[in-house]
């Protein structure tokens, strides 16, 4: 089955750090990956839809700036926390589609806890 | 705006029971509904996918319905066993053409009990 890898699985750094996060899909080509964020007992919530070899749509509210987004080839997507605080401590999963249309589930990594300091 | 409610409370039930999941959702017209399992600390599993011209779907012990005049979906799990315990999302998908984002409801976390 299609497999998306997520790495690091936790980060734990010091505030004012940048952290990059890598999401591959390693059994199949997706020219869109996704990334959510989840808090505590709350629901995925979608940050931004990534494609590939142009720019990342943001979900209202996400700052582009803060989460830098990079699609560079069909199977790696990355997602840079740029000078991190504390309150950007979360879940972080992204998740990708193996086809086009609305009929295709998604597959997710295993996530990356990120813990600002 | 749009809205997706699944029970918040956790579902306790004894082993060997049926659990069922209640997905509602408002301000949407879903051509399909997704249901995922998702683990602590671990991402969403895909489970099963149903069409909304399919009034039911199942998958060995797993069985989804789709009602879109009442706008819910069930997911139920037959004769349920501890490694059932997990959290259950759902999400609905509306037809908008290429690439579609899928947004989660809160989930539902079922614990069976032995």
């Amino acid at each position: 089955g299609a497999v998306v890898s997520q790495h690091p699985s936790r980060v734990i750094c010091k505030s004012g750090t940048s952290v990059k996060i890598e999401c591959r899909s390693l059994d199949f080509q997706a020219t869109t990956m996704f990334w959510y964020r989840q808090f505590p007992k709350q629901s995925l919530m979608l940050m931004a839809t990534s494609n590939e070899g142009s720019k990342a749509t943001y979900e209202q509210g996400v700052e582009k700036d803060k989460f830098l987004i990079n699609h560079a080839s069909l199977t790696l997507s990355t997602l840079t926390v740029t000078s991190a605080h504390p309150e950007d401590s979360s879940f972080y999963i992204c998740s990708a589609r193996a086809g086009l249309g609305a009929n295709q589930p998604q597959h997710f990594g295993d996530g990356t806890r990120l813990s600002i300091l | 705006s749009q809205k997706i409610e699944q029970n918040s409370e956790a579902l306790n039930i004894q082993e060997g029971k049926t659990a069922t999941l209640t997905c509602n959702y408002t301000n949407y017209s879903p051509a399909y509904l997704q249901w995922y399992r998702q683990d602590p600390g671990r991402g969403p599993v895909f489970l099963l996918l149903i069409r909304e011209n399919e009034k039911e779907k199942r998958k060995e012990r797993l069985k989804v319905t789709f009602d879109t005049t009442l706008k819910q979906s069930l997911f139920h799990i037959t004769a349920s066993q501890p490694a059932d315990s997990a959290t259950y999302l759902c999400a609905p998908e509306p037809i908008s053409g290429g690439y579609n984002k899928l947004i989660f409801g809160a989930g539902t976390r079922l614990a069976v009990h032995p």
